[in-house]
């Protein structure tokens, strides 16, 4: 089962890039990589997902790299609305036979003026 | 569209009384989930519903019952509350209408507002 691991905190100032790392080094070859965001104590926010090539919407950029082990989240011009806790994730088997999504700890990102 | 409607938003409970958390979902989807979050945690998956009729266990599935009432409605049951159970439960849904379900748009979660519950 592929699981992942995300730095606990990083900071960002404002109008500048967030670029949020994940490794994965453990996920196959059809196995994708999505990533939410959690803000404050609402319910997470699906942002994006990735399979093997760079994906783009009009939350953020997600690049994966060649070998697949590792991605990176991109906030272009974050804000302080983008402060959160960002999770990278992967699906884990479970005995009733399908793969879910399994949260870990994420990121606390932090936006600063 | 209401999305995912949680209710309560807040409960207190005392050691080893019962309540239900209900959950529902006004997009179609055929997969419901209950997530809990502890202080400064990530998520942890209670229990899913693939589809309307069936159930299975998550990550931390002891001391909880759910029940897939109908396509849109998912309960979550404590039958004798602890205060291992304190903790913020999400329910969520998913599933694209049509969708093969290895389409990867399947795991686009949506989630409801979350119930705070306090076990004394």
């Amino acid at each position: 089962d592929a699981k992942t691991t995300q730095p606990p905190s990083m900071d960002c100032a404002e109008g500048r890039a967030a670029n949020l790392p994940c490794n994965h080094s453990t996920i196959s070859g059809n196995e994708y990589v999505y990533w939410y965001r959690q803000i404050h104590s609402q319910g997470p926010q699906y942002i994006i997902h990735g399979l093997k090539n760079n994906e783009t919407n009009e939350m953020a950029s997600l690049i994966i790299t060649e070998d697949r082990k590792s991605s990176t989240l991109i906030l272009p011009h974050a804000t302080l609305r983008d402060t959160a806790v960002y999770y990278c994730i992967v699906k884990v088997r479970f005995s009733g036979g399908y793969n879910k999504l399994i949260f870990g700890a994420g990121t606390r990102l932090a936006v600063h003026p | 569209n209401a999305g995912v409607t949680q209710t309560p938003k807040f409960q207190v409970l005392k050691t080893g009384q019962s309540m239900t958390l209900q959950c529902a979902q006004d997009m179609n989807h055929n997969s419901m989930y209950w997530y809990r979050q502890d202080p400064g945690m990530g998520l942890r998956l209670i229990y899913y519903s693939a589809s309307e009729g069936t159930t299975d266990k998550g990550e931390v599935p002891n001391g909880y019952n759910v029940s897939r009432l109908n396509k849109r409605e998912f309960s979550l049951r404590l039958e004798s509350a602890a205060p291992s159970q304190t903790s913020v439960y999400f329910c969520a849904s998913s599933g694209v209408q049509g969708a093969h379900r290895l389409d990867p748009l399947n795991e686009k979660l949506f989630f409801g507002s979350g119930t705070q519950l306090s076990v004394l």
